[in-house]
């Protein structure tokens, strides 16, 4: 069974400071690799994915994640935090394939609170 | 991207009553939806996917009877909560599936706060 893993509940960053926010992952074959944010009372919105090609992967408002095969891990980063980056942060992985009823279930981690302090 | 939508963005009904949440793929065909429900602080947990036509197909766990999902057209997909209670209070979180090619994504509805009283 597949897996995601987002091992702090919170991470607290200081506004201007680079960000990272962790996640690894468990799946058999090679994984498809989400991020999603979010904010209070709202729906996901999609940041960046990872399917194949280049390790470090470019996304939305700034955001990039890196894909580390080896540690199964593909951690999220920003250069420079924003305060309005302030949100819930969510890891997702995906089986390659198809499955018996013809769909791909996304598995979620159970979100990670980012807080940029101004 | 593509857009998806959800109503009503909020609900509060009556202990008893039926709530039914629509989900709209706004600019694009679905052949598949999914229906998500998160609790405060946790993650989002598939209840049920909805197959255009067909019947959907839920996770262990969720009551089918309790849980109608209708999914009658490309674009709709409906989630009916019958004999709603207290503790069906939580965030519902719709998605559908664009297939075009080998380009296979989810978009996400914004979410529908069903409080029962």
């Amino acid at each position: 069974a597949q897996s995601v893993a987002q091992p702090e509940d919170q991470v607290n960053v200081a506004e201007g400071n680079p960000l990272t926010v962790k996640c690894t992952y468990s799946v058999s074959g090679n994984p498809y690799l989400f991020w999603y944010v979010q904010y209070p009372n709202r729906g996901l919105q999609f940041l960046l994915k990872y399917i194949t090609g280049d390790n470090l992967v470019k996304g939305s408002y700034g955001f990039e994640a890196e894909f580390n095969k080896s540690q199964t891990s593909f951690h999220l980063k920003k250069p420079s935090a924003l305060v309005s980056d302030s949100a819930l942060y969510f890891c997702a992985v995906r089986a390659p394939g198809w499955v018996s009823g013809g769909y791909q279930k996304v598995t979620f981690g159970t979100g990670t609170k980012l807080q940029v302090i101004p | 991207g593509a857009v998806v939508s959800q109503h009503p963005s909020w609900v509060i009904c009556k202990s008893g009553t039926s709530v039914k949440i629509e989900c709209r793929s706004l600019d694009f065909q679905a052949t598949t939806m999914f229906w998500y429900r998160q609790f405060p602080k946790q993650s989002l947990m598939l209840m049920a996917t909805s197959n255009e036509g067909s019947k959907a197909t839920y996770e262990q766990g969720v009551e089918k009877d309790k849980f109608l999902i209708n999914h009658a057209s490309l674009t709709l997909s409906t989630l009916t909560v019958t004999s709603a209670h207290p503790e069906d209070s939580s965030f519902y979180i719709c998605s559908a599936r664009w297939r075009r090619g080998q380009y296979n994504e989810q978009f996400f509805g914004p979410g529908t706060r069903l409080t029962v009283l």
